[in-house]
C-alpha cells in the first residue's frame, strides 16, 4: 500500500483537460516541494515529467503542468492527445524515512 | 548524453541467487545517489533501495521485503552499480531499473532487466 495515494484511472478526450491528484501528509507532500511526476509507457522506463513540484524537465510539452495545494499535489495535462495514454507516478521526498516511495499509480485513458 | 545500462537478469529459482549490474556514463557517478526500483508484471513502480555516495557516507537503506537478501554496492572507478540478491522469491519477480532518482532534473532511468523466479 503506497503512502502517496493517486486514483487508479482517469480518462478524457482528445483536447480535454485532465488533472492526476496525489494526496500524501503534512510529512512528505504537503510539507516540501519535492514532488515529481513520472510517465511510463508500456515497455517503457518511467519518464520525469515534472520535478519540485511544478517544474518541467527540457523537452517536455507546456501542455504539462504541477501544482501543489495542501498535502494534495496535482499533475494537469492540457490539449490531451492519444500519445498522453499512459500510467503516471507522483513520488515525494518524506522525513519519516530513509526510505523512497511512490505513488500507486494513476492510468490514463485518451477516449 | 547519459546512459544506464542493466544487466544480469535472468530465470531463477526460488532461493537462488543473481547479481545485477547498472553501467553508467555520462555523468559524475562518484557523486550520484542510485537507486534501484523495480516493477512486478501490471503493477506500479517500487523504490527498494539506494545508496549514498561516497562523500555523504556510502551508506545503503533497503525496504523491508528486501532487507537482509538485497545488496546495493558501487564501484565509482568502474562507474558501476550493482544490486546482488540472495534467497530469491517469487515475488521478487519484476524489471528492475536503476536510477540516478532525484527530486530535480537530473533524474535519468535505465531500460531496466528482468528477474523472473
Amino acid at each position: 500500500q503506497s503512502a502517496l495515494t493517486q486514483p487508479a484511472s482517469v480518462s478524457g478526450s482528445p483536447g480535454q483537460s485532465i488533472t492526476i491528484s496525489c494526496t500524501g501528509t503534512s510529512s512528505d507532500v504537503g510539507g516540501y516541494n519535492y514532488v515529481s511526476w513520472y510517465q511510463q509507457h508500456p515497455g517503457k522506463a518511467p519518464k520525469l515529467m515534472i520535478y519540485e513540484v511544478s517544474n518541467r524537465p527540457s523537452g517536455v510539452s507546456n501542455r504539462f503542468s504541477g501544482s501543489k495545494s495542501g498535502n494534495t499535489a496535482s499533475l494537469t495535462i492540457s490539449g490531451l492527445q492519444a500519445e498522453d495514454e499512459a500510467d503516471y507516478y507522483c513520488y515525494s521526498y518524506t522525513r519519516r524515512s530513509t526510505l523512497g516511495v511512490f505513488g500507486g499509480g494513476t492510468k490514463l485513458t485518451v477516449l | 548524453e547519459v546512459q544506464l545500462v542493466e544487466s544480469g537478469g535472468g530465470l531463477v529459482e526460488p532461493g537462488g541467487s543473481l547479481r545485477l549490474s547498472c553501467a553508467a556514463s555520462g555523468f559524475t557517478f562518484s557523486n550520484a545517489w542510485m537507486t534501484w526500483v523495480r516493477q512486478a508484471p501490471g503493477k506500479g513502480l517500487e523504490w527498494i533501495g539506494h545508496i549514498k555516495s561516497k562523500t555523504d557516507g556510502g551508506t545503503t537503506d533497503y525496504i523491508a521485503p528486501v532487507k537482509g537478501r538485497f545488496a546495493i554496492s558501487r564501484d565509482d572507478s568502474k562507474n558501476t552499480l550493482y544490486l546482488q540478491m540472495n534467497s530469491l522469491k517469487t515475488e521478487d519477480t519484476a524489471l528492475y531499473y536503476c536510477t540516478t532518482l532525484s527530486y530535480s532534473s537530473s533524474d535519468y532511468w535505465g531500460q531496466g532487466t528482468l528477474v523472473t523466479v
